[in-house]
């Protein structure tokens, strides 16, 4: 069964640091990882969505890597500021067989302070 | 294009009921899921669909029964609502690289 693991659970940076956040997960045979932010009390908004056969993405001041073969993500935000301030949540989407399923990590609620 | 919708946004069951959470796409996009998000468990896959008329469960499905007729609607429904089913729900649609988009969520209560 595939776990998806994200480290801190909790992070908090002044304002114009940059910062990497952590997601690692336990089958290497992922179609497609996907980042996620999430608002209080809102749903959803995908940010980068990097596919098996890629290394990056980027957008913006986000860049997402994915070393499949070790089964890690990263990604990184430069020049945080306090509107990144949210839970940010990694997924990994398996296509195999009949089966399409996506599963998430736990988040990493960030806090950008002014 | 109004993306993934979900109704209602907030919903309060007595245990015992039952009601249809409607979710609505217009991206024309054949797979559409069926998630849960409680505190301390994530978001965790209910049910999931690859295209009209075929479903399959995922990693909580007991309590809940979905069917595609079309490919814009994959309606959820709670046949005898328990307090364990207390939860937000989150509809999902994806693209052909499985890309997913997310609908509003419904909060939904269950006394």
């Amino acid at each position: 069964k595939q776990e998806v693991t994200q480290i801190p659970a909790a992070l908090s940076v002044p304002e114009g640091e940059n910062l990497v956040l952590n997601c690692s997960f336990t089958d290497s045979a992922i179609y497609n990882l996907q980042w996620f932010r999430q608002d209080p009390g809102k749903g959803l908004t995908s940010l980068l969505l990097i596919q098996s056969s890629q290394r990056e993405q980027t957008s913006g001041r986000l860049n997402a890597s994915l070393d499949k073969s070790s089964g890690r993500s990263t990604l990184y935000i430069a020049a945080s500021q306090p509107g990144d301030s949210a839970t940010y949540l990694c997924a990994v989407f398996i296509s195999s067989g009949s089966a399409r399923q996506l599963t998430f990590g736990s988040g990493t609620q960030l806090t950008v302070l002014p | 294009n109004a993306g993934v919708t979900q109704t209602p946004k907030f919903q309060v069951l007595k245990t015992g009921q039952s009601m249809t959470l409607q979710c609505a796409q217009d991206m024309n996009h054949e797979y559409m899921s069926w998630y849960r998000q409680d505190p301390g468990m994530g978001l965790r896959l209910i049910h999931y669909s690859v295209g009209a008329g075929i479903t399959d469960q995922g990693e909580v499905p007991n309590g809940y029964n979905v069917s595609r007729s079309t490919t814009e609607d994959f309606p959820l429904r709670l046949l005898s609502a328990a307090p364990s089913q207390t939860s937000v729900y989150f509809c999902a649609s994806s693209s052909s690289v499985y890309e997913q988009y997310f609908g509003p969520g419904t909060r939904l209560t269950v006394t």
